[in-house]
């Protein structure tokens, strides 16, 4: 069965460092999300991206992130400036044009010390 | 702006007890409706939908009605399991085209043997 796979599952970097985390969506899908989950909370929505480009983005998704899909098969999300308050699991997800839901993949935990 | 509120948790259950965990939204025009399911160390896993007013959407034993004079979509099973123990969240796709997803924050359900 098709799955949304994310690398890598556990991620420890320092304030102030640049992360980027990968997803590879299921192969046929054509909109991509990221969501993240700090520890105890809500899932909250971060972006959606489709056709190349950013079709919504929260109030979260502020100028230290960034999305991109570098090659057709790999969508990335990347902060530039990691704070603490970004430790969190991250989500990504992947939706075909006929589906009604959203397949998630495992997450990443990012940990910022 | 759209919303999911669900009841509190933690939830906790004898083997073979009857689960209702309740759901409600606000949210413009017709939503979709989702659970899904979060297992200790896990990704998010659908559960269930429903798309439209009175369907009804089942899985696994779980089920769920789409009430729109009630906006709700609580979740039931008539018999839980301890292979049940695990975080619902209620979710509602925006009927904007993006097709993000609004979560509620969870509930979490323990059952004992």
């Amino acid at each position: 069965e098709p799955e949304v796979t994310q690398t890598p599952s556990h991620q420890v970097t320092q304030m102030g460092q640049e992360v980027i985390l990968r997803c590879v969506p299921i192969s046929n899908h054509l909109y991509f999300y990221w969501y993240r989950q700090i520890l105890g909370q809500k899932v909250e929505f971060l972006v959606s991206f489709y056709n190349n480009e950013i079709s919504e983005k929260s109030e979260i998704f502020d100028d230290q992130f960034s999305v991109e899909r570098p090659d057709g098969s790999n969508f990335t999300l990347k902060i530039r400036s990691t704070k603490l308050e970004d430790s969190a699991m991250y989500f990504c997800a992947s939706k075909g044009q006929t589906n009604t839901e959203a397949f998630f993949g495992q997450g990443t935990r990012l940990t910022v010390v | 702006g759209d919303s999911v509120t669900q009841m509190e948790g933690p939830v906790t259950l004898s083997e073979e007890a009857f689960l209702t965990i309740n759901c409600t939204y606000t949210a413009t025009g017709y939503p979709s409706l989702f659970w899904y399911v979060q297992y200790p160390g896990e990704g998010l896993q659908l559960l269930l939908k429903a798309t439209k007013a009175d369907d009804k959407g089942s899985n696994k034993g779980f089920e769920a009605t789409y009430r729109k004079e009630t906006t709700s979509f609580h979740l039931e099973k008539g018999s839980v399991q301890v292979s049940d123990s695990a975080v619902y969240f209620c979710a509602l796709r925006s009927s904007g085209n993006t097709g993000k997803l609004i979560f509620g924050q969870g509930t979490t359900l323990q059952v004992k043997p």
